[in-house]
């Protein structure tokens, strides 16, 4: 595997389902960040973590729970999520969270009912 | 609060039609200004970073410049594998703003089409 991967790719779960998505990348990189595409928006930054620690919560609703158990794994733990919720979620890495390029990894496809 | 602004939102081009995508931008001091291309459900894919006024970065038919208030990513003679999403993004510079984060702010993008 290189560069990030992420897994599931598509994601369909009800409003009471608990679900994780997860991120792996294979750049020796130390800065994972969470983003959410939602169609028409911009990427909207969700979490951001640097060396295993958080570093950034862009006021993401509780529902969403991120986790970083080491630098070149990130998890988003999802539970009770609304039909909003339905978007593309990305994951992206870079050397460190003041680096300047950050790469994606493929995104999960997350629809909610 | 950092802006990006991207225009136009669509463009369609015919295979050969050279054109420009422009990304306006508002930062309290620009550490790096980001293009990348996103093909439909997939991740964005990085293209070119820009760091001042006046620098300007190739890759094949791409051509991405930079000046204090814009950057223009130029297409020349397009093909159809050139059509994909193309998102521009801001990193402040936080010498400058003295508060704030290294995060990145992406504008929505502008989906070019390219028919052969």
């Amino acid at each position: 595997e290189t560069g990030v991967t992420q897994t599931p790719r598509h994601l369909v779960m009800g409003m009471t389902n608990k679900k994780s998505l997860k991120c792996e990348q294979h750049l020796g990189h130390n800065a994972m960040y969470w983003y959410k595409q939602s169609a028409k928006k911009p990427l909207e930054l969700m979490f951001v973590y640097n060396f295993k620690e958080q570093t950034e919560n862009n006021s993401v609703p509780s529902r969403f729970s991120p986790e970083c158990p080491n630098s070149s794994h990130l998890f988003l733990h999802l539970h009770t999520l609304q039909p909003e919720d339905s978007a593309l979620y990305l994951c992206a890495s870079s050397q460190d969270r003041a680096r300047r390029t950050q790469y994606f990894g493929p995104g999960t496809r997350l629809l909610v009912l | 609060e950092d802006q990006v602004t991207q225009s136009p939102e669509a463009l369609r081009l015919q295979e050969g039609e050279s054109s420009s995508l422009n990304c306006s931008y508002t930062v309290s001091g620009l550490r790096g200004l980001f293009w990348y291309r996103q093909d439909p459900g997939k991740g964005p894919e990085f293209l070119f970073t820009l760091y001042s006024a006046g620098e300007e970065k190739e890759k094949e038919r791409l051509k991405a410049t930079l000046t204090k208030k814009e950057s223009f990513l130029h297409i020349t003679a397009p093909k159809p594998e050139d059509s994909a999403t193309y998102l521009c993004a801001v990193q402040r510079d936080l010498r400058h703003s003295g508060a704030g984060s290294y995060q990145l702010t992406f504008g929505k993008g502008t989906k070019l089409s390219v028919i052969p």
